[in-house]
């Protein structure tokens, strides 16, 4: 089975652009989760969605949005991108809240 | 904010010693989860602890949750090169968010 995959691997964008990252959750697994890691530091949450709806959302600017599609897949956007949005952002699936998570290997987001 | 604490920071040890980090809370947690993450990696699960007092080995790895359930452990016997990484504890404190304590980093000296 596959696991959690994301999309893109790396992105270089520029301050003030939009930025939109995908993620596909493990066959099954109805919850999904964004995270934020500076290097250096622990992810930190940004949403996380179950059954399409979101469940949660984390201290994160309205810069910052996502959605669950109907097959579960996710969407992040980030808007008007800062120097200090550059970091790598997770996805992780798992079958439901009270489950552990399976992480994506990321997305490096680079803003220059 | 509620958060975990999570100490050391950094850990140096020879190959062949033994490891372990400590996670801290100050409110009682319904349950713990453990990650692993390789230099350049992502976070790997490792377990779910969820009741008081719970020990769970994994090979070399043992996992401990506190009588109170607000402190966990993770201890490694005689570490390998193979154990190289970050070591997070997460908790869910009830909001739907997986807040990440703020990891050790363990480094191997051959």
């Amino acid at each position: 089975d596959a696991g959690v995959t994301q999309s893109p691997t790396h992105l270089i964008k520029t301050r003030g652009q939009h930025v939109t990252l995908r993620c596909s959750p493990i066959s099954g697994h109805k919850s999904v989760s964004w995270y934020q890691q500076v290097l250096g530091q622990g992810p930190q949450f940004i949403f996380q969605y179950y059954e399409k709806e979101e469940r949660g959302r984390g201290n994160f600017p309205d810069r910052f949005s996502a959605r669950q599609f109907p097959n579960y897949s996710s969407e992040l956007n980030v808007n008007a991108l800062l120097l200090g949005d550059s970091a790598l952002y997770l996805c992780a699936s798992s079958p439901g809240t009270s489950y552990g998570y399976t992480f994506g290997s990321g997305t490096r987001l680079t803003v220059v | 904010g509620q958060q975990v604490m999570q100490i050391p920071q950094y850990q140096h040890v020879q190959e062949g010693e033994d490891f372990t980090t400590y996670c801290n809370s100050s409110t009682t947690l319904s349950n713990i989860q453990w990650y692993k993450q390789r230099p350049g990696g992502h976070p790997v699960f490792l377990i779910q602890l969820v009741k008081s007092g719970e020990v769970k080995k994994q090979k070399r790895l043992t996992f401990q949750f506190g009588e109170a359930k607000k402190n966990s452990s993770l201890h490694i016997t005689a570490t390998q090169t193979t154990d190289v990484g970050t070591y997070f504890c997460a908790v869910n404190f009830g909001n739907e968010k997986l807040t990440f304590g703020t990891g050790t980093r363990l480094t191997i000296i051959p």
